[in-house]
């Protein structure tokens, strides 16, 4: 059985920073690109990032140059570094598998960004 | 950016009825469209990929058409346990981008 758990979340000031990470299990989690998608309070997802695996990566422009997506396969992870954090990250960030399309979400961690 | 734009937002029907839900994209994504499916308080759900294509496990009364701009999903005999918000997402292009969303309510 294919699962992702995130952790990591919690509460941050603005312009600080938090490691999320995801662990995986049931698959060969080398074989799979990996996204993070957050959504925000009451709103709808809003996909962030992506790492293929091969390590190459992708970005939406409103994350890009502030996060950093990255994997350990041997400890079968994924991350995601959040710097300069802003009022405007805080949100529930899924990571969710790839294999051509996204098939299997986590639960979720929070984010909230306050001071 | 791809845009997709949902309709309608909220779409009130009940029991046994057909749902119909369009998602419309900015520009082509050829098949390469997604919808998920987000209960209360929970993660979102794989439900068709590549416009057509149901996932595992997901029964039949689901069905997913279109091609190029235009999608649809249709819900042909809802039950209870159909009643969620159902977000379109495409794949064709990086950034990957997602509907806003239709709220199916009873």
């Amino acid at each position: 059985e294919v699962q992702l758990v995130e952790s990591g979340g919690g509460l941050v000031q603005p312009g600080g920073s938090l490691r999320l990470s995801c662990t995986a299990s049931g698959f060969t989690f080398s074989n799979y690109g990996m996204n993070w998608v957050r959504q925000a309070p009451g709103e709808g997802l809003e996909w962030i990032s992506f790492i293929r695996s091969s390590g190459s990566t992708e970005y939406a422009d409103s994350v890009r140059g502030r996060f950093t997506i990255s994997r350990d396969n041997a400890k079968k992870s994924l991350f995601l570094q959040m710097d300069s954090l802003r009022a405007e990250d805080t949100a529930v960030y899924y990571c969710a598998r790839e294999t051509g399309y996204i098939d299997y979400w986590g639960q979720g961690t929070l984010v909230t960004v306050s001071s | 950016e791809i845009v997709l734009t949902q309709s309608p937002a909220t779409l009130s029907l009940s029991p046994g009825e057909r749902a119909t839900l369009s998602c419309r994209a900015s520009q082509s994504v050829d098949k390469y469209l997604v919808w998920h499916q987000q209960k209360p308080g929970q993660a979102p759900r794989l439900l068709i990929y590549d416009a057509s294509n149901r996932a595992t496990g997901i029964p039949a009364r689901f069905t997913g058409s279109g091609s190029g701009t235009d999608f649809t999903l249709t819900i042909s005999s809802l039950e209870p346990e159909d009643f969620a918000v159902y977000y379109c997402q495409q794949r064709n292009s990086w950034p990957y981008t997602f509907g806003q969303g239709t709220k199916l309510e009873i």
